[in-house]
């Protein structure tokens, strides 16, 4: 599986769109982008995944580049509940093989 | 629709025992796979079971082991306990129906003393 790198940590007001970016520059053609987060000591929870067109769902929105190299993590109207540890991992889909995490990024929303 | 459950949720064991910790899958899940993830840093995969066997195996030593029953529950085994053990355990859930999209636990912290 492809790695990813994602800024260790990022600040966002309540209320205003969180974009948190993911570089995975060596993807393969079948794998998709994952995302989790992780609230403090609990399991991580699915967010959202895709291939290569945007995807959105009730949680957030995902962003791919063309190139599919990158991609970004919206939260539209982030609240102090979205704090948390967000991971992108990317994966071979319909391939039940691990889930490969990093470090992910730690989204402080403020008040 | 319950998702995955696991249990204990806290315990502490004393460096040289063994420990057993609990899986019940999402329903409709045959999956299930296991990661330990330490103070701080993301989770690390240590094996997968499916069909009562295990299928894959992440950097982990022979002390880490584990079970699938018929009804797809789980269980981890960490025989000899160091210190470095102390982590949290999380669970998760998976089908091919569902495009193998893993569902975590809320994962059993264990403290080695």
């Amino acid at each position: 599986d492809a790695k990813t790198t994602q800024p260790p940590s990022m600040d966002c007001a309540e209320g205003r769109a969180a974009n948190l970016p993911c570089n995975h520059s060596t993807i393969s053609g079948n794998e998709y982008v994952y995302w989790y987060r992780q609230i403090h000591s609990q399991g991580p929870q699915y967010i959202i995944h895709g291939l290569k067109n945007n995807e959105t769902n009730e949680m957030a929105s995902l962003i791919i580049t063309e190139d599919r190299k990158s991609s970004t993590l919206i939260l539209p109207h982030a609240t102090l509940r979205d704090t948390a540890v967000y991971y992108c991992i990317v994966r071979v889909y319909l391939l039940n093989n691990d889930m490969r995490f990093g470090a992910g990024t730690r989204l402080t929303v403020k008040p | 629709d319950a998702g995955v459950t696991q249990s204990p949720t806290h315990l502490i064991k004393t460096r040289g025992q063994q420990v057993t910790l609990r899986c019940s899958p999402k329903s409709g899940h045959d999956t299930v796979s296991w990661y330990q993830q330490a103070l701080g840093q993301g989770p690390q995969f240590i094996f997968q079971y499916y069909e009562e066997e295990e299928r894959q195996r992440g950097n982990f030593p022979d002390r880490f082991s584990g079970h699938q029953f018929p009804n797809y529950s789980s269980e981890l085994n960490v025989n000899a306990l160091l210190l470095g053990d102390s982590a949290l355990y999380l669970c998760a859930s998976s089908s091919p129906s569902g495009g193998f999209l893993a569902f975590f636990g809320q994962g059993t912290r264990l403290t080695v003393v």
